[in-house]
């Protein structure tokens, strides 16, 4: 049972379009949701945060918004750059366990 | 400062072979974690070390691994027999969590292939 699930698949982007991914998650006690983004032969690298006590942060390019009563958040990349063409996965956490649940991970590509 | 490492980047073995892949957190952090994501599914954890201790193995898929940290410091995990089902990429975070956050760094990966 996958708690965490990211949509769509994949996304393809012209440049200076704005990406969007989806996640949804189940479990209630999920206190963090971080998201990563991880390029060819790296690692997860930490994008931007959120808790569930605000219902958006923005970062520069990037905005999570949350959605607590329908347990969604999302991620907004604005003006899309080619660099920033990368798997992007959303994840959640809860400090009682401090393990990270992640979504499957979404293929961003944007085209120039 | 140096980041999280792993070795090797890459291990091709037989099914029934043993493998041993190491972690070198970030100097400093107590919390170690081992993930692992199959082609084409999520990451998924593994276990997790505070220092020296597993805190918890509850992703352990079986028997034929087992993780040590020695000294707190670096960690292996050892895979005994490998199978064609252990293929994946293995990836170790590390954390010193704070009062606010717990940001979990990541290393590159090792990447397993069983044959």
């Amino acid at each position: 049972q996958q708690q965490v699930k990211q949509s769509p698949q994949s996304l393809i982007v012209q440049k200076g379009g704005i990406s969007i991914i989806n996640c949804a998650y189940e479990n209630t006690a999920f206190d963090y949701f971080p998201w990563y983004q991880q390029f060819p032969g790296k690692g997860p690298a930490l994008l931007i945060a959120i808790r569930p006590d605000v219902s958006e942060k923005k970062e520069g390019r990037f905005t999570i918004s949350f959605n607590k009563s329908a347990k969604q958040f999302s991620l907004h990349i604005m003006d899309s750059q080619p660099g920033d063409s990368a798997t992007y996965f959303c994840a959640a956490y809860t400090g009682a366990n401090s393990k990270l649940t992640f979504g499957k991970g979404i293929t961003l590509s944007v085209r120039p | 400062e140096a980041g999280v490492t792993q070795f090797p980047s890459h291990s091709v073995i037989e099914k029934g072979q043993t493998v041993t892949l190491r972690c070198d957190p970030i100097s400093g952090h107590d919390n170690l974690y081992w993930y692992r994501r199959v082609m084409g599914k999520e990451i998924k954890f593994l276990l997790h070390f505070v220092k020296e201790s597993k805190q918890d193995e509850s992703g352990m898929p079986n028997n034929r691994f087992l993780a040590e940290r020695t000294g707190g410091t670096y960690s292996t995990l050892k895979v005994q027999p490998a199978e064609l089902e252990d293929s994946g990429v293995y990836f170790c975070a590390s954390s010193q969590p704070d009062r606010i956050t717990d940001t979990q760094y990541f290393g590159p990966g090792t990447r397993l292939t069983v044959l």
